[in-house]
Parts: C-alpha cells; sequence; structure tokens
C-alpha cells in the first residue's frame, strides 16, 4: 500500500538551529501538508501546499518556517531558528484531491523534533 | 467559524460499545472525518461523512446530522487494541482541521 515517508525519525538540536524536516507523500497525490502535534495535544495544522505553492497557513506558520518542493518527490519543512517551543512530532501528510469523495489524508510515521 | 468539540475523555468497559461525539461550527462545511491515534503513532483514517446518516464500517459507525451540526463515531465491542485518541476533522478551504481529540480508555 502506498505510504508518506518521513526523515529523520527523531532529531535533536540546539535552540536557535536549522532544521530541515523531510517527506515523500503519495505519487499520486495532489495536496500536501504539514501539522504539528505537541505532546499529549491535538493535530495543529502548518501548512497547505499544492500546484507548487503554498494554498494555506497558520498562525503557526511564521516567518522561521518555509516549505519546499524541490523536485518531483519530496516536501520539506525548514525551521530557520528553532526555538524550545517547537519542540513538537512534526506530520506530514497528503491527500489525492480535494473535494474528490472521502478526504483521507495519510500521514507520514512523523518526525519527533526536540530543541534543546 | 472552523472549530471542532469533542469530549478530552470518555471510558467504556471492553466489550462495550461507545459513542463519541464532535459538535462543529457550519460555515463551508463538506464532511465529517474520523482518526484514530495511537499513542506514539500518527493518525490513520477511520470514517467519513459527507451526508446525513451512519456509515459502517465493521466495528466501527460514524454519524452525521448536519441540520445539528454533529456527528459520532460509534464502536462496538470494543477490544483493548481500540485504546487510542480518536479525532474528528473537517474539510476548510483547502486543509484538513481537527478536534482536540478524545482519549478513549477501555477497562477490562
Amino acid at each position: 500500500e502506498p505510504e508518506v515517508t518521513q526523515t529523520p525519525s527523531h532529531q535533536v538540536t540546539q535552540m536557535g538551529q536549522e532544521v530541515i524536516l523531510r517527506c515523500v507523500p503519495i505519487s499520486n497525490h495532489l495536496y500536501f501538508y504539514w501539522y504539528r502535534q505537541i505532546l499529549g495535544q491535538k493535530v495543529e495544522f502548518l501548512v497547505s501546499f499544492y500546484n507548487n505553492e503554498i494554498s494555506e497557513k497558520s498562525e503557526i506558520f511564521d516567518d522561521q518556517f518555509s516549505v519546499e518542493r524541490p523536485d518531483g518527490s519530496n516536501f520539506t519543512l525548514k525551521i530557520r531558528s528553532t526555538k524550545l517551543e517547537d519542540s513538537a512530532m512534526y506530520f506530514c501528510a497528503s491527500l489525492p484531491g480535494v473535494r474528490s469523495g472521502a478526504n483521507v489524508l495519510t500521514f507520514g510515521a512523523g518526525s519527533r523534533l526536540t530543541v534543546l | 467559524g472552523q472549530s471542532l468539540e469533542q469530549p478530552s475523555e470518555v471510558t467504556a468497559v471492553e466489550g462495550a460499545i461507545v459513542q463519541i461525539n464532535c459538535t462543529y461550527q457550519t460555515s463551508g462545511f463538506y464532511g465529517l472525518s474520523w482518526y484514530q491515534q495511537h499513542d506514539g503513532g500518527a493518525p490513520t483514517f477511520l470514517s467519513y461523512n459527507a451526508l446525513d446518516g451512519l456509515e459502517e464500517t465493521g466495528r466501527f459507525s460514524s454519524f452525521l446530522s448536519r441540520s445539528d451540526s454533529y456527528g459520532y463515531l460509534l464502536l462496538q465491542e470494543l477490544q483493548m487494541k481500540d485504546s487510542a485518541s480518536y479525532f474528528c476533522a473537517r474539510l476548510k478551504d483547502d486543509k484538513i482541521i481537527f478536534g482536540k481529540g478524545t482519549r478513549l480508555h477501555i477497562l477490562p
């Protein structure tokens, strides 16, 4: 079964450092997402990406964050200068097409970011 | 108005039936989804309702009432492996947003 792949599974970094989280969405999917989940809390939307550009972003997704689709398969989330409160699980997800039947998000296994 | 409201925790006994409710704000509503998340895992899709009524998938069913802006997930014949968090979710513009999740505790 097709899956969304994320790397690394766990990253530990120092406050102020740059972090890049990588995702390979399902190949024929059109919409790509990053979500964040602080331990024990809800899954929070960060950003959606369609047709090689950001289609929507949340208040959390400030200037420290950026996303890229550098080639036909990878989808990256960059945090420019990490803060302690960026410590969370980051999930990548993809969707075949919006408003086309069940909106079934397929999530990757997540990248746990720990900022010290 | 995008928020989804669901109880934070529910406790039930193995073998029983449990219902997890979700209310939502109606602006731009297309349908309601349910996801399951085990500790340390990723959310996985369970069910979706675009229209009023019940959708059944094995032991899990989901119900939607658009006139009441309300839905629920029904889990039957509870098993210990059903202990997880359950999130209702909805499409809003080009994003899918989640409720805060309901932690289901199952007692033997």
